[in-house]
């Protein structure tokens, strides 16, 4: 069965570009999540899906972060005008039930560089 | 502010030796913690939940405790290898939400 994919592994890109990063969850998992850690920092929740719902978004930095999660399969996170702050490894993880027995499966995780 | 506190320095140990990690948390009291391993370039992966409730769980070589009063959870790996050298990192529940808060994590180096 295939875990939890990222696309790209790695993107750097100037200060003001666009990037869109991709998580493909595994498949049947309704439970959705995007996590960033910034350098020298803890890994932070930006926000949760179930199925294509928002259902948490309480962790997203500000208006130039944008998820979808098209017909509840895979999410996009669009930065739109990246800063260097957001400058980071984003991981999309995914989990099939919700409550104390959650259990959560990370992908590898997307290097965003923003110089 | 909730928070979740890990050793920082680097944990060095010889195999065959018991690992010992902790995670101390503040200002909240989480409904169950975990625990995973992260390697370089990889994501967490997922190895123990405890629940407040319990106060501890097995699972191969590997234990967790969580202790209530002392707002800590220990985790153990015996008999360790140099294969479990990695980095761990010791996560909760943030209130009734779904979404996790983590410690910095604290590296583990099983020397042969």
């Amino acid at each position: 069965e295939a875990g939890v994919t990222q696309f790209p592994s790695h993107s750097v890109i100037e200060k003001g570009q666009t990037v869109t990063l991709r998580c493909d969850p595994i498949s049947g998992h309704d439970n959705l999540y995007w996590y960033r850690r910034v350098m020298g920092k803890e890994i932070k929740f930006l926000l949760h899906f179930v199925k294509e719902s928002k259902q948490d978004e309480s962790g997203m930095p500000n208006n130039r972060f944008l998820a979808e999660r098209t017909g509840g399969t895979y999410s996009t996170l669009k930065v739109q005008p990246a800063e260097l702050e957001d400058s980071g490894v984003y991981f999309c993880a995914s989990s099939q039930i919700q409550g104390t027995n959650e259990k959560l499966f990370f992908g590898s995780g997307t290097q965003l560089s923003v110089l | 502010s909730q928070k979740i506190e890990q050793n920082s320095e680097a944990l060095n140990i010889q195999e065959g030796k018991t690992a010992t990690l902790t995670c101390n948390y503040t200002n909240y009291s989480p409904a169950y913690l975990q625990w995973y391993r992260q390697d370089p370039g990889r994501g967490p992966v997922f190895l123990l939940l405890i629940r407040e409730n319990e106060k501890e769980k097995r699972k191969e070589r590997l234990k967790v405790t969580f202790d209530t009063t002392l707002k800590q959870s220990l985790f153990h790996i015996t008999a360790s290898q140099p294969a479990d050298s990695a980095t761990y990192l010791c996560a909760s529940n943030a209130g009734n939400n779904r979404k996790l808060i983590w410690g910095l994590g604290t590296s583990l180096a099983v020397n042969p």
